[in-house]
């Protein structure tokens, strides 16, 4: 089945600065790589998610890039603020199947 | 268009309880996914259910059952309460089996004493 491994686990950056989170997926007939934000006792928000026809996606300050053959997703944040702060998931769709299998999370931590 | 709702938000039971715990879909899916979110960890796939069927399970015993209703709520059923059991559960819906965007609820936090 599907593994996704996520790095770093935390993350701490300087309000304005860049942050970039890492995810590999090891099923290359995974298709869908979504994100979500979890901020502290909240339900998990999709912000960006990216299909495999695609290698890269923008939404505003959040990007994210796929590479198919390395099996590697990340998402970019750019100029970013204090209410950026939280937990990011990444996740990849299993298979044919619909389900989500996701990675350990990444606390960022933006400080003013 | 409606959210997803979950009830209870917060649950205590003891070691050997049953519990089941409720999901509305968002206005329009007909698909609703469970999963478990131990705390620190990401979401785990439970089970899915499409149009009233179990459409996917993930790696947990038969004491975690479901069911989904005509209108395409749902619930997660629990037997025999363990204490691994403490976890946030969370549900998300989805328009249909073959649309991969989900969209969660606020989840229901479980507490096994």
């Amino acid at each position: 089945g599907e593994n996704v491994e996520q790095h770093p686990s935390t993350l701490s950056v300087q309000e304005g600065d860049s942050a970039v989170i890492k995810c590999t997926y090891s099923d290359s007939a995974s298709n869908y790589f979504p994100w979500y934000k979890q901020e502290l006792g909240k339900r998990p928000q999709l912000i960006i998610d990216i299909r495999s026809n695609v290698g890269e996606k923008k939404d505003q300050r959040i990007a994210v890039t796929l590479n198919k053959t390395a099996k590697h997703f990340s998402l970019h944040i750019t100029e970013t603020q204090p209410e950026d702060s939280a937990v990011y998931f990444c996740a990849a769709k299993e298979g044919s199947q619909g389900n989500l299998i996701f990675g350990k999370g990444t606390k960022l931590s933006v400080k003013p | 268009e409606t959210g997803v709702t979950q009830s209870p938000t917060h649950l205590i039971k003891t070691r050997g309880q049953q519990v089941t715990l409720r999901c509305s879909s968002q206005s329009g899916h007909n698909t609703v996914s469970w999963y478990q979110q131990a705390l620190g960890q990401g979401p785990q796939f439970i089970f899915q259910y499409y149009r009233e069927e179990e459409n996917g399970r993930g790696n947990f015993p038969p004491r975690f059952s479901g069911l989904q209703f005509p209108n395409y709520s749902s619930e997660l059923n629990v037997n025999a309460l363990e204490l691994d059991d403490s976890a946030l559960y969370l549900c998300a819906s989805s328009l249909n089996a073959g649309e991969e965007t989900q969209y969660f609820g606020p989840g229901t936090r479980l507490l096994v004493l």
